[in-house]
């Protein structure tokens, strides 16, 4: 079945730590996002990409960064410049302009 | 800038209908409607394209008036099902990013 696959489901980071979250789909999409989450609140766009090897700032991308080498990969690594970091964090992908499909997500905490 | 959702949080009896709205401060190309269930993934719901016709499956549909910059979604009987958060997400252009609004909390209860 295609989809889109979000690991590990919890994930806890340490001060100072860089930590990657993995998102990985095999639905042939060109267009892939990341969106971060906090309890009550609506979904904030991180960083996306529409093309491999190209991506874009979101709304939020201050201690964040990602890389697309693969049209199926797009992980995204949570810095030690990200303050806050604690938040649930959900991957995403689509043909352009179409639906999106979103993962289960990751959950970070700070240890 | 993001959408605004009205109301924040609804709380209906089994059977009783929901209007969820959603507006915009800047002219509008689509309009995405999502519901996500606590701790889970958001489930895309249905698309609203301008100069499109309103959309609709079952017993939930959504309209756009694309002059007010605005989309209602429309639960009609509410099912205890239907419990959860609704998000729209807007884009300006066909294959822009969408931006989403800070979400719509709707709780069935029997």
């Amino acid at each position: 079945d295609g989809g889109i696959t979000q690991s590990p489901k919890y994930l806890f980071r340490k001060e100072g730590q860089n930590v990657t979250l993995s998102c990985e789909q095999n639905l042939n999409h060109d267009a892939m996002y990341w969106y971060r989450q906090d309890p009550g609140q609506g979904l904030r766009l991180i960083y996306y990409s529409q093309i491999v090897n190209d991506f874009q700032k979101g709304d939020i991308a201050e201690g964040y960064s990602v890389s697309r080498e693969k049209k199926e990969s797009f992980p995204l690594t949570v810095t030690s410049a990200q303050k806050n970091p604690t938040a649930f964090y959900l991957c995403a992908s689509s043909h352009l302009g179409q639906p999106q499909h979103f993962g289960d997500g990751t959950r970070l905490s700070i240890l | 800038q993001q959408p605004v959702q009205s109301p924040q949080a609804v709380i209906l009896r089994e059977g009783e209908d929901a209007v969820i709205n959603c507006s915009s401060s800047k002219a509008l190309y689509s309009v995405h409607w999502y519901r996500q269930k606590h701790g889970e993934a958001p489930v895309f719901l249905m698309i609203l394209l301008k100069g499109g016709e309103q959309k609709g499956h079952e017993k939930i549909s959504a309209s756009f008036n694309e002059k007010k910059q605005q989309s209602s979604l429309y639960l009609t009987a509410s099912q205890l099902s239907y419990s959860g958060t609704y998000f729209c997400g807007t884009a300006p252009f066909g294959n822009e990013k969408l931006t989403f609004g800070t979400g719509t909390r709707l709780t069935i209860i029997p």
